[in-house]
């Protein structure tokens, strides 16, 4: 079975500073997506950026950033320039493949990192 | 269409009683997924369907919890006998099929508190 680590429960920022999350995980997999999503208070859960395992090229989505190491097992999102909206929880995911190369789509989360950012 | 919909966004119920929230996913989503998350952890995987076909159930989900996705539309999931333990936000989420790393769109959740 497949677990995700985020060893920090909280973090804060200055806004427009820079601020890094961990997460780790642990599978015998070798092909997988990894995803960061963000949950505002009281809001729905939104993707902010995936990883495919076999790519070992970073993904970056605007201020978003991963530093994905595969052998180490680990996927910390660095956000740049943050902004008051960045306020949110921050769950770190994991997604096995199906069968046959198909998606299958369950998600295996972390137990989330609280994003504040400060003005 | 605005996104995964689900229903009652709140929901207080006395233990023992049963309880059924509904979710209407993206309309073109063939894959719809239910998660329970408690307060300050993440979201525990509970069950799957594609279309109309339930896929997998977590052991997490016990006996007393049953989902449906009767026309491969909207799902319900119902809880029997509700105990305090049940106490969590239910999230639904839907993609849209088989490619690999799809994007799971999730919904507002709905908050049940069992008292």
């Amino acid at each position: 079975a497949q677990t995700v680590t985020q060893s920090q429960p909280e973090m804060s920022v200055q806004e427009a500073e820079t601020v890094t999350l961990s997460c780790t995980y642990d599978t015998s997999e070798n092909n997988y997506y990894l995803f960061w999503y963000k949950q505002p208070p009281s809001r729905q859960m939104i993707l902010v950026i995936r990883q495919e395992a076999y790519k070992q090229q970073n993904a970056t989505e605007n201020r978003f950033s991963v530093n994905f190491q595969k052998a180490a097992k680990s996927f910390s999102l660095k956000i740049s320039d943050s902004q008051l909206g960045d306020t949110a929880m921050y769950f770190c995911a994991f997604m096995k493949p199906g069968r046959g190369g198909t998606s299958y789509g369950k998600l295996t989360f972390g137990q989330g990192t609280i994003l504040t950012v400060h003005p | 269409d605005t996104g995964v919909s689900q229903d009652p966004r709140h929901k207080i119920t006395k233990r023992g009683q049963n309880v059924t929230f509904r979710c209407d996913p993206i309309s073109e989503h063939n894959r719809l997924y239910w998660y329970r998350q408690t307060l300050g952890q993440g979201p525990e995987f509970l069950t799957y369907f594609q279309n109309e076909a339930q896929l997998e159930k977590s052991r997490l989900l016990s006996d007393r919890f049953s989902a449906e996705r009767p026309k491969g539309s909207f799902s319900t999931l119902e809880i029997q006998r509700t105990e305090q333990g049940d106490s969590a936000m239910y999230l639904c989420a839907s993609s849209p099929g088989s490619k690999m790393g799809t994007e799971a769109f999730f919904g507002q959740g709905t908050r049940l508190t069992v008292v």
